[in-house]
């Protein structure tokens, strides 16, 4: 079935660095989500990236889908405390029966030392 | 505000007892999900409603069952707990509606077994 994975599955960062989280795939994505989850809290929907290439900004959070739709990332720029959490990219099912479905990847667990 | 709401935030049960817990949204979506996640993971998607169309994943045990009596509500029945289901139980709700096929979810009930 349709895996997507994603490294690293920690990272430690000092404020004001960049992190960059990564996730791919060995089938073609129709599109990837990513969403945050706060620990403690509950996974927050950041984006959507639908097309071959594209690039998205908010703020200092950019994300990106490869060329090849098979992989994305999400690069935070001059991280802050309040970035902590955990990032997760998922993938909606293509197949039957599992459209509207999110394939999850495993996670990134950001810290930020301040 | 339009949202999901989870109810109980915290539920203990016994080992064996039969556990309700229930969502609701304000948001008017056609898809309802049911998510387990469990420490340090990505959340498992169990089964979804589209509208009144039940979709069970295939590696959910049967011990978990759902009812969706109308749009806004849905239910998780865990007919027999065991240690093994202790986890937060997110609902999630989309539309599917073009490209927006984002997640809204709940803040999760949080569910220990004794």
């Amino acid at each position: 079935g349709q895996q997507v994975m994603q490294i690293p599955q920690y990272q430690h960062v000092q404020e004001g660095e960049d992190f960059t989280t990564y996730c791919n795939s060995s089938t073609t994505l129709s599109n990837i989500q990513w969403y945050k989850q706060r620990p403690g809290g509950h996974p927050v929907f950041l984006i959507q990236l639908v097309k071959s290439g594209e690039v998205k900004k908010q703020k200092r959070l950019t994300f990106q889908f490869g060329e090849a739709k098979k992989n994305s990332s999400l690069h935070i720029t001059a991280t802050q405390t309040t970035d902590v959490g955990t990032y997760f990219c998922a993938s909606m099912g293509n197949y039957g029966g599992s459209q509207g479905n999110l394939i999850f990847g495993k996670g990134t667990k950001l810290s930020v030392k301040p | 505000d339009a949202m999901v709401i989870q109810n109980p935030r915290y539920q203990v049960t016994q080992f064996g007892k039969p556990v309700t817990l229930s969502c609701s949204q304000t948001l008017n979506h056609n898809v309802m999900y049911w998510y387990q996640q469990k420490s340090s993971q990505a959340p498992k998607l169990l089964f979804h409603y589209y509208d009144k169309d039940f979709n069970n994943e295939a590696d959910t045990p049967d011990n978990f069952q759902s009812r969706r009596p109308n749009t806004s509500f849905c239910f998780l029945d865990i007919r027999s707990p065991g240690l093994g289901d202790a986890a937060m139980y997110l609902c999630a709700t989309s539309s599917l509606a073009g490209e927006r096929d984002e997640q809204f979810f709940g803040p999760g009930t949080r569910l220990t077994v004794l």
